[in-house]
């Protein structure tokens, strides 16, 4: 069965410290994989997906970058972080190789502390 | 670009009170259609899905959502709420062939005992 993983589970850091955010999948080749953010009350805000390696979209332009260095690795990064990067971020992955509308399946999240 | 609307932010119910969740989209052509949930502590999760054919359909734990064309919604239904379905819950679409779907805001439903 997949399986999807992200670490860290919960992260404070500085402001203007760097950032990188790992998540991963298990049992399943070729995903599409995206990254969230959830706000309370602001539902699910799509920053990035990925249909495959090195592909990277980007839906919100901000202080954040993506990139896909294995099949089924997605990795989130800043440079520098800000204040407004605090938040819930949320991996997840769907089928891919077929036509899009696909279920959607979700790490467990990551709590980010930008103090 | 499409757009999802869940009406009710916050309901709280007791333990047998019927539920219904509304969610209405914006986008008029072919759509597939989720409803989310996230239980305290858990990840989000599917809860049903409808892509085609019958337009009542069912999911885990007793819900169920019915998909209304002409209305464009979604709603999601339950007729006796127990304690355990206190969650958030989260209605999406994604339009056509695409890849990305559109979340509404969420529900938090709290059920009291």
């Amino acid at each position: 069965s997949q399986t999807i993983h992200q670490w860290p589970a919960t992260l404070v850091q500085p402001v203007g410290s760097p950032l990188s955010l790992e998540c991963t999948v298990e049992g399943t080749s070729n995903p599409n994989l995206y990254w969230y953010r959830q706000a309370a009350g602001r539902g699910l805000q799509l920053l990035f997906y990925s249909v495959g390696i090195g592909q990277i979209s980007s839906e919100v332009p901000q202080n954040l970058s993506a990139s896909r260095p294995q099949d089924r690795q997605f990795i989130l990064s800043s440079k520098k972080l800000l204040l407004s990067d605090s938040g819930f971020y949320l991996c997840a992955w769907s089928v891919g190789g077929l036509a899009g509308g696909q279920t959607q399946y979700f790490g467990p999240g990551t709590r980010l502390l930008v103090l | 670009a499409q757009s999802v609307s869940q009406h009710n932010h916050h309901v709280i119910l007791s333990e047998a009170a019927s539920l219904e969740l509304g969610c209405n989209y914006s986008y008029g052509g072919t759509v597939n259609l989720f409803w989310y949930v996230q239980y305290p502590g858990q990840h989000l999760q599917l809860l049903l899905k409808y892509f085609s054919g019958d337009p009542l359909v069912k999911g885990i734990k007793g819900f169920e959502a019915e998909f209304i064309k002409s209305k464009f919604s979604f709603n999601l239904r339950k007729p006796s709420v127990q304690w355990s379905d206190t969650a958030e819950y989260f209605c999406a679409v994604i339009s056509g062939g695409s890849y990305i779907p559109t979340f509404g805001r969420g529900t938090s439903l709290i059920v009291h005992p």
